[in-house]
């Protein structure tokens, strides 16, 4: 069974501050990695994902991801953070080997609330 | 880009009974959607994949007979919660499947729908 742990409930920074989400996952096989932002009333928005290749990703409205193969890891930075990027955070993984033709579905981490002080 | 709709946005209803609801993909084509549940503030739990065509695959746990999925075009799913209890209320989220010809397709999620059971 695959797993993502986001081990913060919630991440405070200051404005123009970098930041960081960290999620580590767990999974046979290779991993696909994504990062999804939900901000309040709307539905989940696609950042970035990790498939294979380089190890540092990057994704929409200046953030991006590193995996980290031997740490499982694949946190989410932001050199320097806005008010507007205030929201929750979810990591997800998908195995790398599946039957399914390249479509299954998603395991998510519980999210992290990133709060951004002006 | 990839839009999802979901209707209704909301939904309140009586408990004892069904409210199907929409999961659309504007703009493509989508052969598999997937169904997610979202409990206040807790992650994303995938319910089942919903492929056109044929038969969903439920996850562990969820009731195939309660919670009905029926895929019958490329771009529609729609989810049935059948006698409908006050702990089924939650916020079910869509998603559906754009193969981008590689090995994971790219999933665009809908707005949610909120349900309520009284």
């Amino acid at each position: 069974a695959q797993s993502v742990a986001q081990p913060e409930d919630q991440v405070n920074v200051a404005e123009g501050n970098p930041l960081t989400v960290k999620c580590t996952y767990s999974v046979s096989g290779n991993p696909y990695l994504f990062w999804y932002v939900q901000y309040p009333n709307r539905g989940l928005q696609f950042l970035l994902k990790y498939i294979t290749g380089d190890n540092l990703v990057k994704g929409s409205y200046g953030f991006e991801a590193e995996f980290n193969k031997s740490q499982t890891s694949f946190h989410l930075k932001k050199p320097s953070a806005l008010v507007s990027d205030s929201a929750l955070y979810f990591c997800a993984v998908r195995g790398g080997m599946n039957s399914g033709g390249g479509a299954d579905g998603l395991t998510f981490g519980k999210g992290t609330h990133l709060i951004i002080q002006p | 880009g990839a839009v999802v709709s979901q209707h209704p946005s909301w939904v309140i209803c009586k408990s004892g009974t069904s409210v199907k609801i929409e999961c659309r993909s504007l703009d493509f084509q989508a052969t598999t959607m997937f169904w997610y549940r979202q409990f206040p503030k807790q992650s994303l739990m995938l319910m089942a994949t919903s492929n056109e065509g044929s038969k969903a695959t439920y996850e562990q746990g969820v009731e195939k007979d309660k919670f009905l999925i029926n895929h019958a075009s490329l771009t529609l799913s729609t989810l049935t919660v059948t006698s409908a209890h006050p702990e089924d209320s939650s916020f079910y989220i869509c998603s559906a499947c754009r193969l981008a010809g590689g090995p994971s397709c790219e999933q665009f999620f809908g707005p949610g729908t909120r349900l309520t059971v009284l």
